[in-house]
């Protein structure tokens, strides 16, 4: 079985610029997570999805950083205008119910290095 | 807020001896998960304890929780090279999203040949 899957592994833009990472669960997992490293630190959570529908966006910065978790596709975590403050490395995790009591899945992570 | 704390912040240790991490959190849980990450790489999932569960083994690992302490411990025997890693806790279940973990920042274990 593949796990969680993401993609590119690394991403280098340049300020202004846009960064979609993108994000593939597990195989019968409807749930999705977003959560970004910076170096040194634990991780902090971004964004929580099911298909079509955002459940929690609480970690989500107001400005320029979106997320959809489309009906077919995979996830995509959306930042506009990069600033170097954007760096870091950002993983997605999926688990079959969302439950809070789920194990949470992750992938190896996209290096996000803005210049 | 930060939820999970972990402790020591780093441990370097021989091959062969226990390594014990720490962490400590704020508020109600649903369940505690510890979690491996290579440098450079992603995580992975090691052992998740429920808020009714006080002792949980797997493996080399030995994970217990004391919710009147809002603590739990990992313990690692006989520790190899390979172990070498930042380990992280992360509580599940709490304040009003269902669905997110809160980690701490983790403990940095170096295990020498």
């Amino acid at each position: 079985n593949a796990g969680v899957m993401q993609n590119p592994r690394h991403l280098v833009r340049r300020r202004g610029q846009e960064a979609r990472l993108r994000c593939s669960p597990m195989k019968g997992h409807s749930h999705v997570y977003w959560y970004r490293q910076l170096p040194e630190e634990g991780l902090k959570f971004m964004v929580y999805l099911q298909k079509e529908n955002i459940i929690d966006e609480s970690g989500m910065p107001k400005e320029r950083f979106s997320a959809e978790f489309p009906k077919e596709g995979p996830s995509i975590l959306r930042i506009q205008q990069v600033v170097r403050g954007d760096s870091a490395a950002y993983f997605c995790a999926s688990s079959p119910w969302g439950s809070g009591t789920d194990t949470q899945y992750f992938g190896p992570g996209t290096r996000l290095t803005v210049l | 807020s930060q939820q999970g704390e972990e402790d020591p912040q780093a441990l370097s240790i021989q091959e062969g001896e226990n390594a014990t991490m720490n962490c400590s959190y704020k508020t109600s849980i649903n369940n505690l998960q510890w979690y491996r990450q290579n440098s450079g790489r992603g995580l992975v999932h090691l052992i998740l304890i429920r808020s009714n569960e006080r002792e949980k083994h797997s493996g080399r690992l030995r994970v217990t929780l004391d919710t009147s302490k809002k603590s739990s411990s990992l313990l690692i025997t006989a520790s190899r090279a390979a172990d070498t890693a930042s380990y992280f806790c992360a509580t599940g279940g709490v304040g009003g999203s269902q669905g997110n973990l809160i980690f701490g920042k983790g403990t940095k274990l170096s295990v020498k040949p």
